[in-house]
C-alpha cells in the first residue's frame, strides 16, 4: 500500500520557535509538495520539489523554507512560528510519468500560540 | 493562470439524494483533471480522473465527465450516503506542468 508519511498529526509550538514537518513517501516519486489548508482559503502551495535537492516556490513561499536532501524526504521550515501559520499542513507526492494522482499525507495541524 | 471554481458550499442532502457539485477550469491547453475527496481528520485522496475531452471517470458510484466545450468537470452521485459526508476538491493538471491547481473545495454534509 502507497504511502505518504507526515511525521506528526498535531503540533503545538511557540512564536518565535523554528518548526520541522516532516514528510516520507515510499513510493519513489519525483515530485513532492506542500499545502497548507486553511478554511475558505482551500489548498495553497507553499514549495514544491521535483527533484532531490532541486525547489520552486509555491503561491505563499514567505516564511517557509524546505529542504529535500534524500529522494523519499521532504521537509517543512518555518523559521520562527508565528501565530499566522496556525493551520493543517499537507504533503504530498507524484510520478513524473504518465498521468498521475498525487498521494497526500494525513496532514499535520499545527497550532502557533 | 490556470484557476479551478468549484460550486460554494457547503452542500447538506439526505441519504439517496441526487448529488451534484459543479467544477469549472480555465487552463491553457488540455489538462488533466481530478476530483479529490477529503475525510474528516484525513488528508486527500484521489476519487477519480479524466485525462481528455469526454472520458468519464467514476469510482465509488460517483462520476464526472471532461466537458472541453465548457471547461466543466461536475462531480454526481445518484444515490448519496452519510459515509459521503466529506470534502470534495476538483483539480487541474497541464501535461508536463510541475503542479496542480485546486478549487477551495465543498463541503458535503449527507443526514440520514
Amino acid at each position: 500500500d502507497v504511502k505518504v508519511t507526515q511525521s506528526s498529526r498535531y503540533l503545538v509550538k511557540r512564536t518565535g520557535e523554528k518548526v520541522f514537518l516532516e514528510c516520507v513517501q515510499d513510493m519513489d516519486h519525483e515530485n513532492m509538495f506542500w499545502y497548507r489548508q486553511d478554511p475558505g482559503l482551500g489548498l495553497r502551495l507553499i514549495y514544491f520539489s521535483y527533484d532531490v535537492k532541486m525547489k520552486e516556490k509555491g503561491d505563499i513561499p514567505e516564511g517557509y523554507s524546505v529542504s529535500r536532501e534524500k529522494k523519499e524526504r521532504f521537509s517543512l521550515i518555518l523559521e520562527s512560528a508565528s501565530t499566522n501559520q496556525t493551520s493543517m499542513y499537507l504533503c504530498a507526492s507524484r510520478s513524473s510519468g504518465g498521468v498521475p494522482e498525487a498521494f497526500f499525507g494525513q496532514g499535520t495541524r499545527l497550532t502557533v500560540v | 493562470g490556470d484557476s479551478v471554481t468549484q460550486m460554494e458550499g457547503p452542500v447538506t442532502l439526505s441519504e439517496e439524494a441526487f448529488l451534484t457539485i459543479n467544477c469549472t477550469y480555465t487552463a491553457t491547453g488540455y489538462p488533466s483533471l481530478f476530483w479529490y475527496v477529503q475525510y474528516p481528520g484525513e488528508g486527500l485522496q484521489l476519487l477519480l480522473k479524466a485525462t481528455k475531452a469526454d472520458d468519464k471517470g467514476s469510482n465509488k458510484g460517483f462520476e464526472a465527465t471532461y466537458r472541453k466545450e465548457t471547461t466543466s468537470f461536475h462531480l454526481e452521485k445518484g444515490s448519496v450516503q452519510v459515509s459521503d459526508s466529506a470534502v470534495y476538491f476538483c483539480a487541474l493538471r497541464r501535461t508536463n506542468a510541475g503542479k496542480s491547481t485546486f478549487g477551495d473545495g465543498t463541503t458535503l454534509t449527507v443526514k440520514p
